[in-house]
């Protein structure tokens, strides 16, 4: 079975600034890992996916992640953030996607003006 | 854009209730899921399911039904609510191909039992 961490429960930051969040997984094997977004009161949101190929992969509002096999992470990451990114975080994995994601237990990401 | 509609959104019920948690979607979807979400714990799968008839269990089944009615419609049901079920409850859909796995979710059904 895989699982999912995120060492960061909260993180703060100003508007403009770059973030990072980190995610870590644990599987031996293929492996299926996304990032969603939860604003306040809403249901998860797509952010993007990576199954294979170039490791970078880009998602929408400008945010982006790179996975890498051998420190097994996939962290998330936007050059510069706006308010309406405060939100929560999650990282998923599958390794067999048709029997739903496991997640993380989120970031809690604050932007400040 | 693929939709996926829960209802009730906000439903209390007393110990021991019966209670049904309905999730809709209309893209067409043959996977659909539900999971709860709490604090400390994040999301967790309950149950899914790959077409109409069809249920797989998840990771917390325990106290929980489901039915799959048609492609579109997905049910939770609670047969004897305990508090310890007080949670947000999503529902979600997803093509179920690897190059596509993205889960569309609905907006949550926030659950109480008193």
């Amino acid at each position: 079975t895989q699982t999912v961490s995120q060492s960061d429960a909260h993180v703060t930051v100003f508007e403009g600034d770059s973030v990072e969040l980190r995610c870590n997984y644990s599987y031996g094997g293929s492996i299926y890992l996304s990032w969603y977004i939860q604003h306040h009161g809403r249901g998860l949101q797509f952010l993007l996916k990576y199954y294979s190929g170039n490791p970078v992969v880009q998602g929408v509002n400008g945010f982006e992640a790179e996975f890498s096999k051998s420190d097994s992470s996939f962290h998330l990451r936007k050059a510069s953030v706006h308010w309406s990114d405060s939100a929560v975080y999650f990282c998923a994995a599958s390794i067999n996607y048709a029997q739903g994601l496991t997640f993380g237990l989120g970031t809690r990401v604050s932007v400040f003006p | 854009e693929a939709a996926v509609t829960q209802s009730p959104r906000n439903k209390v019920t007393v110990t021991g209730g019966n209670v049904t948690l309905s999730c809709r979607q209309t893209n067409s979807h043959n996977y659909m899921y539900w999971y709860r979400q709490d604090t400390g714990h994040g999301l967790r799968l309950i149950h899914y399911s790959y077409g109409a008839g069809n249920l797989q269990i998840g990771d917390v089944p325990d106290g929980y039904k489901a039915t799959r009615t048609t492609q579109e419609d997905f049910f939770l049901l609670l047969e004897l609510a305990s508090p310890s079920q007080t949670s947000l409850y999503f529902c979600a859909s997803s093509e179920g191909v690897a190059n596509t796995g993205q889960l569309y979710f609905g907006e949550g059904s926030k659950l109480t039992v008193l």
